[in-house]
């Protein structure tokens, strides 16, 4: 039963970088997606950016120009580095396992595990 | 705006069953078997309860079930129950620069 836990810092200031981290355990990184999934207060779940075992990654067009995910697999752990925050990043970020559509990747299909996810606040 | 639309709120009494759509574009749903719904309990993660349209993981209840028809997919919820009160989102894979697409939501009630 592979096992996904966030980390990261709860609070940032407007402006500044923010990197978070999804330590994985209890299976291997390779052959799926490993994605980041955010939910801002009230709202419902916006796909932010996910990265194939081979390196592989995808953006949300809306975020791409803010953000970067990587995988560190020696370490089973992926991370999300976004910067420029604003008030409109506050959000709850999970990150989650995909199922790819294919051998070759292309994109998550579904997200079979979830970490319990990170309250990330944006505020001066 | 989400990419999909499903209704806010569905409600049912116990017992009966209730549907939930999600309504999106040839690009998305309508292309592809890529359709999963996630159930969502106040303050903790989704859990997946359909992928691939009707196919349920290990563990979920067979009260739960998925179908699509055209643009538009459903998640439908036999025997309702206290604790299938939720929020249940869809999600589906898309052939465009956004590869993943969420619907809005929808907050099921077991009155």
């Amino acid at each position: 039963q592979v096992e996904l836990q966030e980390s990261g810092p709860g609070l940032v200031k407007p402006s500044e970088t923010v990197s978070l981290t999804c330590s994985v355990s209890g299976g291997a990184v390779s052959s799926y997606y490993w994605s980041w999934i955010r939910q801002a207060p009230g709202q419902g779940l916006e796909w932010v950016a996910d990265i194939f075992y081979d390196g592989i990654t995808n953006y949300n067009p809306s975020l791409k120009s803010r953000v970067t995910i990587s995988l560190d697999t020696s370490k089973s752990r992926f991370s999300l580095k976004l910067i420029s925050v604003t008030a409109a990043d506050t959000a709850v970020y999970f990150c989650a396992r995909g199922a790819p559509i294919s051998i070759l990747g292309a994109a998550p299909k579904y997200f079979d595990s979830w970490g319990q996810g990170i309250l990330l606040t944006v505020s001066s | 705006q989400s990419a999909l639309t499903q209704p806010a709120s569905v409600s049912g009494s116990p017992g009966q069953s209730i549907s939930i759509s999600c309504t999106g574009t040839s690009s998305d749903i309508g292309g592809y078997d890529f359709v999963s719904w996630y159930q969502q309990h106040p303050g903790k993660a989704p859990k997946l309860m359909i992928y691939e349209v009707s196919n349920r993981p290990s563990g979920i209840s067979y009260r739960f079930s998925g179908s699509k028809s055209g643009d538009t997919a459903f998640l439908t919820i036999s025997g309702l129950q206290a604790e299938d009160e939720a929020d249940y989102y869809c999600c589906s894979y898309k052939s465009s620069s956004t590869l993943v697409v969420f619907g809005g939501g929808t907050k099921v009630t077991v009155l």
